[in-house]
């Protein structure tokens, strides 16, 4: 169990409506992913933090963006939701190893109609 | 750019076949491979990794071999049980500071009696 919890599990929304998805540690690990899973297209990485107040751009960033206030917390904010954002969304943290495997969290189905 | 490409899916086999699922990469360094494998409902789990050529990952009876000279890291299980039934990706993650796993695009495995 890597200790990462993902809020909501699942959300219906509508378009034009805010979102704010939450990723919470208990592991106190440096690096936080956000990626976006949709058929064909496996995970994308959306944005990253490599602590807090330091995030970076993925590759399918636009309509998104992060905070990390605190170590644990790292949050993923549709500022207007789209219906081309309806995806399963995970979190990641990476591992204290050198090799870089990332643990992730169960996923938060978004839909937005 | 980093990419990996995967088999596309899905691979239908029936219980103790023999499968392979295969990946190969390209990367602007020295990568560390992984495969993840993603039951249904849940997150990305760790399966294996590798760190340099010709190490051999291996868990659960599966087992991937890093070829860097053609560039691979191919999935391989003697006898696959229905419980191995899950969407299967291969990763890559560049050492010596790379701080982003690309992925595959997902091959999902079918397993029947």
């Amino acid at each position: 169990d890597a200790g990462i919890t993902q809020s909501p599990r699942h959300k219906v929304t509508e378009t034009g409506t805010p979102v704010t998805l939450r990723c919470h540690q208990t592991e106190n690990h440096r690096y936080m992913y956000w990626y976006r899973q949709d058929p064909g297209h496996g995970l994308r990485l959306i944005h990253y933090s490599y602590g807090v107040k330091d995030t970076d751009k993925g590759e399918v960033s636009d309509g998104y963006s992060v905070s990390r206030s605190k170590t644990e917390d790292f949050l993923l904010t549709l500022e207007s939701a789209t219906s081309s954002q309806t995806s399963v969304y995970f979190c990641a943290i990476r591992g204290g190893s050198d090799t870089g495997e990332l643990f992730f969290g169960e996923g938060s189905r978004l839909t937005v109609l | 750019g980093n990419s990996v490409t995967q088999m596309e899916g899905p691979v239908t086999l029936s219980e103790e076949a023999f499968l392979t699922i295969n990946c190969t990469y390209t990367a602007t360094g020295y990568p560390s491979l992984f495969w993840y494998v993603q039951y249904p409902g849940e997150g990305l789990q760790l399966l294996l990794k590798a760190t340099k050529a010709d190490d051999k990952g291996s868990n659960k009876g599966f087992e991937a071999t890093y070829r860097k000279e053609t560039t691979s890291f191919h999935l391989e299980k003697g006898s696959v049980q229905v419980s191995d039934s899950a969407v299967y990706f291969c990763a890559l993650i560049l050492t010596g500071g790379g701080n982003k796993l690309t992925f595959g695009t997902g091959t999902q495995l079918k397993v029947e009696l």
